[in-house]
């Protein structure tokens, strides 16, 4: 079993509607879980991060932890063409600050 | 502020050649992670230092060298570089007091 998972995409959405991006993972031991948007050909950008069971927003996102289902998820109103990118999903356990990613997810909106 | 910085932005190299990758954090950042991308994955944990301590190492082989300067700045070095090397080489710094990383534009190595 993986360690994080993600469904590789693409996932394609209207301009205006809600994406909605899923990740499990499968240590539950794992304490933080951070959201990076990746554009074709640059390094990975923070958007979002949670530590605690229930929803945390920011503007247009959404991050949602439930830790007994081992779940986290981004949701993003109003998509944007700019938008599309690869979202990745990252965890650390405990004081390890390494972070483990799935594979990504690779969101498209059209306009 | 500015953010994190990495150099040299592309490399092209041949196989069993070394190679020096180097990364500057955000200012007040005193640790510094590397990560290695190959096209369709995540990033994958090489190594993680703290005020010039490793604190963590990935599942990369001992071709794959790191360290840490009093000024917080690092350099990840491969030796006897091989073809399935070639990868997008990214640092992330953070404060060692919060668990948020960012990452620098990356270093793109082809080995050929």
């Amino acid at each position: 079993q993986k360690e994080v998972e993600q469904n590789s995409g693409p996932l394609s959405v209207p301009e205006g509607a809600i994406a909605s991006l899923n990740c499990t993972y499968s240590d539950r031991g794992s304490q933080s879980f951070f959201w990076y948007r990746q554009y074709s050909g640059k390094s990975p950008e923070l958007i979002m991060f949670i530590y605690s069971n229930g929803d945390k927003e920011d503007g247009r996102f959404t991050a949602q932890l439930n830790k007994a289902s081992q779940y986290v998820s981004l949701l993003i109103r109003d998509s944007q063409p700019s938008d599309s990118a690869t979202y990745l999903c990252a965890v650390t356990r405990g004081s390890n600050y390494k972070l483990t990613f799935g594979k990504g997810t690779l969101l498209t909106v059209n306009p | 502020d500015a953010g994190v910085t990495q150099s040299p932005t592309h490399l092209i190299k041949t196989r069993g050649q070394q190679v020096t990758l180097r990364c500057s954090p955000i200012s007040g950042h005193k640790s510094v992670s590397w990560y290695q991308q190959v096209l369709g994955q995540g990033p994958q944990f090489i190594f993680q230092y703290y005020e010039k301590e490793e604190r963590g190492r990935g599942n990369f082989p001992d071709r794959f060298s790191a360290r840490q300067f009093p000024n917080y700045s690092s350099e990840l070095n491969v030796n006897a570089l091989l073809l399935g090397d070639s990868a997008l080489y990214l640092c992330a710094s953070f404060r060692d007091t919060t668990y948020e990383q960012y990452f620098g534009p990356g270093t793109r190595l082809t080995v050929t």
